[in-house]
């Protein structure tokens, strides 16, 4: 079946950059759909952040557009978030999900906390 | 952008009664060319990831209970739960795909009385 896990450093200092990559199984990227990042801070909602086509092609938020980077990497079936110059607001659960070409999200990563903290 | 709002913020039921969460799009998301409203709804536990129930506003996902129910059209959505149970204990999220960026409501908690 389809699995999705979000790998990354669960710490980041205030003004660096968040990294965030997610490993694809059960499924090739490359055989299509998109791929999603939607993260949730303590205590609030889910916010979608943007996504990726197969081919490369990628929507980002514009609430965080100037500081997003989303990158697929078919050969190791998976995908990445950058996100730049982050503050404590972009403290959160991040998801990694697949994406229905419709826009639905079918399958999720578990989810990993992204702490923005000196 | 599309706002979604969803009501009430939270909500008790009694096990085997109807739970009914509405979620309201500040636009149509109803698309003419295929007739389809570009809805979901996500079930949310603590640690988990969100769960997909229904999209296209009334389909369920395989593997969904039954009495899992979607209904709506244009701006005014309604999840329903037909007969509550424990594990029905969660978060609720209605999402619209009509239009970049996708929106999220901000949850309905849904308890036992």
């Amino acid at each position: 079946q389809v699995q999705l896990q979000e790998s990354g450093p669960g710490l980041v200092k205030p003004s660096e950059t968040l990294s965030l990559t997610c490993g694809v199984s059960g499924y090739s990227i490359s055989s299509g759909y998109y791929w999603g990042w939607i993260r949730q801070p303590p205590g609030k909602g889910l916010e979608w952040i943007g996504h990726i086509y197969h081919s490369g092609n990628t929507y980002y938020n514009p609430s965080l557009k100037s500081r997003i980077t989303i990158s697929v990497d078919t050969s190791k079936n998976q995908f990445s978030l950058k996100l730049s110059s982050v503050t404590a607001a972009d403290t959160a659960v991040y998801y990694c999900a697949r994406q229905r070409d419709s826009g639905w999200s079918d399958y999720w990563g578990q989810g990993t906390l992204v702490t923005v903290s000196s | 952008d599309i706002v979604m709002t969803q009501s009430p913020d939270s909500l008790a039921v009694s096990l085997g009664e109807r739970a009914t969460i509405n979620c309201k799009s500040s636009q149509s998301v109803l698309y003419s060319s295929n007739n389809k409203n570009y809805l979901g709804w996500y079930q949310h536990k603590p640690g988990q990831p969100p769960k997909l129930l229904i999209y296209w506003a009334s389909t369920r996902e395989s593997g969904v209970p039954d009495r899992f129910s979607g209904s709506g059209s244009g701006t005014d959505f309604t999840l329903t739960i037909s007969s509550l149970q424990a594990e029905d204990v969660a978060v609720y999220y209605c999402q619209q795909y009509y239009t970049t960026p996708y929106s999220f409501g901000q949850g309905t908690k849904l308890e036992i009385k």
